[in-house]
């Protein structure tokens, strides 16, 4: 059973870093792309990034380029998204999102979210 | 630029059915899109992948009441008998050749 388990989220002020983390079960993670989804509240889904199933090959959302970097621990399947320069537009919840090939495409399942909020 | 266009809202009657649709701009009607649900308070559920010749593949344990197809740039989900359970956001995602991931705006379904 494919499971995917979101952690790190919380309060941090403006200008601050957060690392979220993704641990994955249930399935070859090296064989799967991953990506960072987002939702602030009450808007839509906006994807932030994704990184191809060896980790060689990133992408980012204009929004987040030069703050926010993806990256992945193919030994442990975990997935990260460490923020820097966090703004109050960066709350929302996260979402960790497997994709169906190697490289970013279809979203084929989703983790739980984890909660961010940037506020004094 | 690519870009998924959903209405914002839609509604039908208990057990009738709802055909919702992603528009692909223009010069990409060629793509796939998948859908997914987010009922009111929880994530995002992967219901199906859509090919533009509307062939579709629905992820583990959807119901048959979910269907998917195409016409042009058009990709469309159709929820049959519609349920309670069925009210929620519906978003179109998709993804340029360099692997950027793209969502239509979402589209609130309301079952009256």
């Amino acid at each position: 059973e494919v499971q995917l388990l979101d952690s790190g989220g919380g309060l941090v002020q403006p200008g601050g870093s957060l690392r979220l983390s993704c641990a994955a079960s249930g399935f070859t993670f090296t064989n799967f792309a991953m990506n960072w989804v987002r939702q602030a509240p009450g808007k839509g889904l906006e994807w932030v990034s994704g990184i191809s199933g060896g980790g060689g090959s990133t992408s980012s959302a204009d929004s987040v380029k030069g703050r926010f970097t993806i990256s992945r621990d193919n030994s442990k399947n975990t997935l990260y998204l460490q923020m820097n320069s966090l703004r109050a537009e960066d709350t929302a919840i996260y979402y960790c999102a497997k994709s169906l090939v190697v490289v970013p495409t279809t979203i084929d399942f989703w983790g739980q979210g984890t909660l961010v909020t940037v506020s004094s | 630029q690519l870009v998924l266009t959903q209405p914002p809202s839609a509604s039908a009657s208990l057990g009738a059915s709802v055909k919702l649709t992603c528009t692909l701009s223009s010069g990409h009607s060629s793509y796939a899109i998948a859908w997914h649900q987010q009922q009111p308070e929880k994530g995002p559920r992967y219901l199906m992948k859509v090919n533009s010749d509307g062939s579709h593949t629905k992820g583990d344990g959807i119901s048959d009441r979910f269907s998917g197809s195409s016409s042009g740039a058009e990709r469309y989900l159709t929820i049959s008998n519609l349920q309670s359970e069925d009210e929620a956001d519906y978003y179109c995602q998709t993804w340029t050749t360099g692997s950027n991931v793209i969502f239509g705006g979402g589209t609130k379904v309301t079952v009256l």
